[in-house]
């Protein structure tokens, strides 16, 4: 069965730092997709980031980036230039391509916090 | 336009009451998800809706009934509950599912925060 580890329950930044979450997963197929959500204390979802398998070059937006490494299972989240609108939660997501219904498998999150 | 609205937003209700929770989106998307979330815990996968014909149940309790009228609208039908179900229940929708090969990003809705006493 998939599995997705965050291995950081809390972390907490300065304002304008850069921060780095980590996320590995365990499946054995070899086309999938990952995704990191941030969801706020308002407690909305949010799609961040997203990363298809078969895609060498790491996804990129704006301030957020991935560093996916495939052998590794590894799919961290950095953030630039951390805000405080960046403190959330957040969720690093797993979805096989060959899953009928789309199933997400979620890790346990890691709770952001940014400092002034 | 990525949205996807719930009512109500906040909902308390007693452990014989019967209640519903609404969820509708209008981005033509054809699958759609009910989740459950304990606060600081990752979501929980209800039931997903595809083609407006149920497709999984995570192996949910019956008093909670889901129902697909149409493509936009999802409905989850809640009765006699129990104060463990009390969580934040978020929708969510995708494009397509991945049965075409192809799986899509999930949108999620705001979600209904329910108390049950």
């Amino acid at each position: 069965a998939q599995t997705v580890t965050q291995s950081q329950p809390e972390m907490s930044v300065q304002e304008a730092e850069t921060v780095t979450l980590s996320c590995t997963y365990d499946t054995s197929e070899s086309n999938y997709y990952l995704f990191w959500y941030k969801q706020p204390p308002s407690r909305q979802m949010i799609l961040v980031i997203r990363q298809e398998a078969y895609k060498q070059q790491n996804a990129t937006e704006n301030r957020f980036s991935v560093n996916f490494q495939k052998a590794a299972k590894s799919f961290s989240l950095k953030i630039s230039d951390s805000q405080l609108g960046d403190t959330a939660m957040y969720f690093c997501a797993f979805m096989e391509n060959r899953n009928q219904g789309g199933k997400l498998i979620f890790g346990q999150g890691t709770e952001l916090s940014v400092k002034p | 336009d990525t949205e996807v609205t719930q009512t109500p937003k906040h909902l308390v209700m007693g452990m014989t009451n019967k209640k519903s929770l609404k969820c509708e989106q209008h981005m033509g998307h054809r699958a759609m998800y009910w989740y459950k979330q304990k606060a600081k815990k990752p979501p929980e996968l209800m039931f997903v809706y595809s083609y407006e014909k149920l497709s999984i149940n995570e192996s949910v309790p019956s008093r909670f009934s889901p129902e697909c009228p149409n493509s936009s609208l999802l409905n989850l039908h809640l009765h006699a509950l129990q104060p463990e179900d009390s969580a934040l229940y978020l929708c969510a929708s995708t494009l397509r599912t991945t049965g075409t090969g192809y799986p899509d990003t999930q949108y999620f809705g705001p979600g209904t925060r329910l108390t049950v006493l």
